[in-house]
Parts: structure tokens; C-alpha cells; sequence
């Protein structure tokens, strides 16, 4: 199976931060990376798919990059709504494996 | 609007049998994945496996092949997740969700999750 490391494992950030997320595979696995915010209590909620291509409601201040095995998420002005766990996702076969997580939380 | 809504909260002992479902509307039941998705307590996302209900093709994670079955009844649009022996270990919550449309192959993979349903609590203690 692929392996997904994400770094760092928590984040602290204040409101207006600029932030980072890396995901890196074992392998290459193309463009097919998912990246995903969780909230408490909730279902995840998918924000980017083929490593760059964003849903509808997703803020500007979201941007997304890599491909093979090193993949970005950027939050360049971190807003309150954005503090959660975030998640990458290889799909790029039937075995689907997710990253460990990163915890974005207040400084 | 899309929807996936599954079943309640479940308390079992280990050894013991479980179904839990997912009811799906909205969308075209047979052209579409149907994914299972563990989330334990505290921890990420593992993928259980998925079903495409359009013939019934079912793929699992290797972690989970062999101790649970997925199916779908295309009558009542709804997919389920069913052990036979539960464990401790089972314990978690579990999320349906629906992929993107179509099948896998090799220059297309739909399996990134758009739509989920609200979990279902699996609790196994004895």
C-alpha cells in the first residue's frame, strides 16, 4: 500500500497567518490527491481534488499544489472557520489510503 | 440534492453480528461508487472499502477484506456494511460517501468523496 505522511502534525496559527500542509507519498501517485477538512462531530468534507481542482464553496485563500509525491495545501489568511483537521487522500487506485492528519489550531 | 443518510447508533458485543445501511437519493444509484469510511476515536480516516451498485463490483482495503461485507439493493437505493463476528477493535465511527461518477481505469480514478452521510456510531464492548 502507498503511505501517506502529512506534516506537520499540528499547526498553531493565529487569525492572518499564512499556512503550509505537506502530504507526501511512497510513490507516485500522479495528480490523485484529495484534500480534506474535518471539523469535531462532523463528516469530513472534501475542499480539492486531482491535487488541485477546487470545490465551488471553497475560500480564495485556499491554494493547492504538487503532483507524483509531494503535495501543498496553503491557507494564505487563516480565518476562524479555519481551524480543523486536514487530510490528504491518494485515490489513484482501489486501495485508497489517507494521510494521518494535520491539526490547525489558535496560537 | 444529494443525499446519504444512514442507519442509528449501534451497542454490540464482541462476537456478535451487525448491519448498518446507507440510503442513498438524489442521484443515479448505479453510476456511482459507494464508499465505506472508518474514522476510531481520535484518529484519521481509513478507507473500509466501496461498491459499485451498477453490478454489484465490490473492492475492500486489504486491512479489511475478509472480515466485512459490502452490499447494495438497488431497489431501495441503499448500500450496507455487515460484520459477522464484531471485536473491540471495531469500535468506530463509519461514514458512507459517494465518489465521483464512473469506473476506475487507468487514466481515471473517481474515488475522492464529495458527499457523505452523517456516520454511524459502532460501539463493541462487552
Amino acid at each position: 500500500d502507498i503511505r501517506m505522511t502529512q506534516s506537520p502534525s499540528t499547526l498553531s496559527a493565529s487569525i492572518g497567518d499564512r499556512v503550509t500542509i505537506t502530504c507526501r507519498a511512497s510513490q507516485s501517485i500522479g495528480s490523485w490527491l484529495a484534500w480534506y477538512q474535518q471539523k469535531p462531530g462532523r463528516a469530513p468534507k472534501l475542499l480539492i481534488y486531482k491535487a488541485s481542482s477546487f470545490e465551488d464553496e471553497v475560500p480564495s485563500r485556499f491554494s493547492a499544489s504538487g503532483s507524483g509525491t509531494d503535495f501543498t495545501l496553503t491557507i494564505s489568511s487563516v480565518q476562524p472557520d479555519d481551524f480543523a483537521t486536514y487530510y490528504c487522500q491518494d485515490y489513484s487506485s482501489y486501495s485508497v489510503t489517507f494521510g494521518q492528519g494535520t491539526k490547525l489550531e489558535i496560537k | 440534492e444529494e443525499q446519504l443518510v444512514q442507519s442509528g447508533a449501534e451497542v454490540k458485543k464482541p462476537g456478535e453480528s451487525l448491519k448498518i445501511s446507507c440510503k442513498t437519493s438524489g442521484f443515479s444509484f448505479t453510476t456511482y461508487w459507494i464508499a465505506w469510511v472508518r474514522q476510531m476515536p481520535g484518529k484519521g480516516p481509513e478507507w473500509v472499502g466501496a461498491i459499485y451498485p451498477g453490478d454489484s463490483d465490490g473492492k475492500y482495503s486489504p486491512s479489511f477484506q475478509g472480515h466485512v461485507t459490502i452490499s447494495a439493493d438497488r431497489s431501495t437505493k441503499t448500500v450496507y456494511l455487515q460484520w459477522s463476528s464484531l471485536a473491540a477493535s471495531d469500535t468506530a465511527i463509519y461514514y458512507c460517501a459517494r465518489t465521483a461518477p464512473g469506473r476506475y481505469f487507468e487514466f481515471y480514478s473517481p474515488f475522492y468523496l464529495r458527499h457523505w452521510g452523517q456516520g454511524t456510531l459502532v460501539t463493541v464492548s462487552s
